[in-house]
């Protein structure tokens, strides 16, 4: 089983460039949503979605941009790559809505601004 | 915000068990109390989750006090593969309306010595 694929599993960039991490889940989840982890600390919410053309801002969302186009596909752009962004971005996923929903992880994009 | 109070890390031997405590002195009546687990280079993974009443699943057991102000995750007996940081999480609608989202402190750290 897939579950939550990640794409790359790491990246190196310079200040100024702009990328994208692909996040796909094969579970017909409704909920997506994107974390970043830096070293030591827990993990901080960027964007989220509850559902193809829905998307909304977490506690994190400045420099990124989110969009849902399909219920499997929620990827994360990276406008300008800041040395800040330097971090791991985790990508989730659960079915439906409610407080008692499990959320399944991908692995992880390890992201390194130069 | 409902927030969680976690020791920094603890250790265990390997097949005795483990009782990972949880402090969430402002839960509300409606909180439900999630824990995810870290391994080393690795998404967090559900573990397992509950409202009121003691809980039981393949992977632990999930203690909750009758006041709610607290909970243990047991882990019934500790594997090499169990180290990792292990996050107490209450559910907060504050960025999911009626999802919620997951929002992560700093965990415990588990070690397990062989």
């Amino acid at each position: 089983n897939a579950g939550v694929t990640q794409t790359p599993k790491f990246q190196v960039l310079k200040t100024g460039q702009s990328m994208t991490l692909q996040c796909a889940q094969d579970m017909n989840h409704e909920y997506m949503s994107w974390y970043r982890q830096d070293p030591g600390m827990g993990l901080r919410l960027i964007h989220y979605s509850v559902g193809a053309g829905i998307t909304d801002q977490g506690e994190v969302p400045n420099g990124y941009n989110v969009s849902r186009s399909t219920t499997e596909d929620f990827p994360l752009r990276l406008l300008s790559a800041a040395p800040s962004q330097t971090s791991v971005y985790f990508c989730a996923s659960s079915k439906g809505r409610g407080r008692n929903q499990p959320q399944h992880f991908g692995d992880g994009t390890r992201l390194s601004i130069l | 915000d409902a927030k969680t109070t976690q020791p920094n890390s603890m250790e265990s031997n390997e097949e005795e068990p483990v009782h990972l405590p949880c402090n969430h002195s402002t839960i509300s009546g409606t909180d439900y109390i999630h824990w995810y687990r870290q391994l080393p280079s690795q998404g967090p993974e559900y573990v397992i989750h509950g409202l009121t009443s003691n809980v039981n699943n393949r992977m632990a057991s999930l203690a909750i006090a009758e006041d709610r102000k607290s909970s243990t995750l047991i882990l019934h007996r500790a594997t090499l593969r169990d180290a990792a940081v292990y996050y107490c999480i209450l559910r907060d609608e504050n960025y999911g309306g009626s999802q919620g989202n997951l929002i992560f402190g700093k965990g415990t750290k588990l070690s397990v010595k062989p």
